[in-house]
């Protein structure tokens, strides 16, 4: 089993629309989550942190962690064309120095 | 900000060369990495240092050595470049454990 699940995709949405990507993990000790965006042929880029259970809000971003479901999620409100990218969620195990990725959610954002 | 920088975006190698590919940070973080990203696959985590001369293995060690002489610097080494190894690299710091990692604008490394 995969230590970070995500649905590869792809995803579409239509512009303006609200985009919902989902990430389960497996180790329950996990502490810190995280979600990337990466554009073809580019580096990941970090959107979000988020360490405790509930909401977390920054812009048209908004990521939500349930840790008694193992579950981490990342709505894309009004979403944008230039959303369109791979979204990678990253998990932060405790008390180690290194994060787990998923293997990432490709969106694509309809004008 | 933080910057990465990892020291060419494009390499092309031959088989059995030792190749050097160098990454900087500007931040004092003190948790380095180097990943591999292949198609299908996502990222894997090579090497990780969390000090100075202080370096753990990864996920997929089997090939490549690293040092860390100064703690803004972690470089990753194949010993012996392989066509297998052709992959995009990527070099990543956070400042301490459990807290984000910013990337560098990767390398592309071709082995042919």
């Amino acid at each position: 089993q995969k230590e970070v699940e995500q649905n590869s995709g792809p995803l579409s949405v239509p512009e303006g629309a609200i985009a919902s990507l989902n990430c389960t993990y497996s180790d329950r000790v996990s502490q810190s989550f995280f979600w990337y965006r990466q554009y073809s042929g580019k580096s990941p880029e970090l959107i979000m942190s988020i360490y405790s259970n509930g909401d977390k809000e920054d812009g048209r971003f908004t990521a939500q962690l349930n840790k008694a479901s193992q579950y981490v999620s990342l709505l894309i409100r009004d979403s944008q064309p230039s959303d369109s990218a791979t979204y990678l969620c990253a998990v932060g195990m405790y008390n180690f120095n290194k994060f787990y990725f998923g293997s990432g959610t490709k969106l694509n954002v309809k004008p | 900000d933080v910057k990465v920088t990892q020291s060419s975006r494009y390499l092309v190698k031959r088989t059995g060369e030792k190749v050097f590919l160098e990454c900087v940070q500007d931040m004092d973080h003190e948790n380095m990495f180097w990943y591999r990203q292949d198609p299908g696959l996502g990222l894997r985590l090579i090497y990780f240092s969390y000090d100075v001369k202080m370096k753990e293995k990864g996920d997929i060690p089997e090939g490549y050595s690293v040092s860390r002489e100064k703690k803004e610097r972690f470089s990753l080494i194949l010993e012996s470049a392989s066509t297998n190894q052709t992959s995009m690299y990527l070099c990543a710091s956070s400042v301490r454990r459990n807290t984000e990692a910013f990337f560098g604008q990767g390398t592309r490394l071709t082995v042919v």
